[in-house]
């Protein structure tokens, strides 16, 4: 079973870059899923980010597409997001989770616990 | 970009009645739609993918209907457990969709 755990900043400033990474772990990155980011603000509901293959090949949300940044780093057997020039609207449980590919790209599987990124000055 | 409508926003039922969920979606999706279950604090849970396959581990009272645009999640017999949040989410297309959700409450 896939085991995923998000690490990062709790507070950023806004106008700032915030990075998170998800550690993978019983599971080599380099499979048949793809990692992806899905947010939370604060009582609302769940919104997909971008997902990240282990090549590398990327698909983000057309809404965010212009200040995220998905990358992975097969030797750590973990993957990044970072979010530029965040502002209130950012603030959000940032969860990362495993997405079956095989033919096509699928449900998300696993969840890591989410890491809660407050924007306040 | 697909537009995953979920009713109603609430739902209150009654321990061991049935319950019953919507999903709609605004563009054909086939059968490419999973179900997830929050309970507060807590991390998403798949419940459903396909669809109507249950994830592993899911109880069979919990059941996924439906395709193209139109899917159901039905809850045979509620549990204690079960009060949460559901929603549902596309994977036909990029980018990914879900839901508002539905809350599922006691009533």
């Amino acid at each position: 079973q896939v085991q995923l755990q998000e690490s990062g900043p709790g507070l950023v400033k806004p106008s700032e870059t915030v990075s998170l990474t998800c550690a993978v772990s019983a599971y080599s990155i380099r499979s048949d899923y793809f990692w992806g980011w899905i947010r939370q603000p604060p009582g609302k509901g769940l919104e997909w980010i971008g997902t990240v293959s282990h090549s590398g090949t990327t698909f983000y949300n057309p809404s965010l597409r212009s200040r995220v940044t998905l990358s992975v780093d097969t030797s750590k057997n973990q993957f990044s997001l970072r979010l530029s020039s965040v502002t209130a609207a950012d603030t959000a449980v940032y969860y990362c989770a495993s997405q079956y590919c095989r033919g096509g790209c699928y449900q998300f599987d696993y969840w890591g616990q989410g890491a809660l990124v407050t924007v306040s000055s | 970009e697909i537009v995953m409508t979920q009713s109603p926003a609430t739902l209150s039922v009654s321990p061991g009645e049935r319950a019953t969920l919507s999903c709609r979606a605004s563009q054909n999706v086939g059968s490419y739609l999973g179900w997830y279950q929050q309970k507060p604090g807590q991390t998403p849970r798949l419940l459903i993918y396909g669809a109507s396959t249950r994830a592993t581990g899911i109880a069979a009272r919990f059941s996924g209907s439906g395709s193209g645009t139109e899917f159901t999640l039905t809850i045979s017999s509620l549990q204690s457990e079960d009060f949460a949040v559901y929603y549902c989410q596309q994977y036909r297309d990029w980018p990914l969709t879900f839901g508002g959700g539905t809350k599922v409450e006691i009533k």
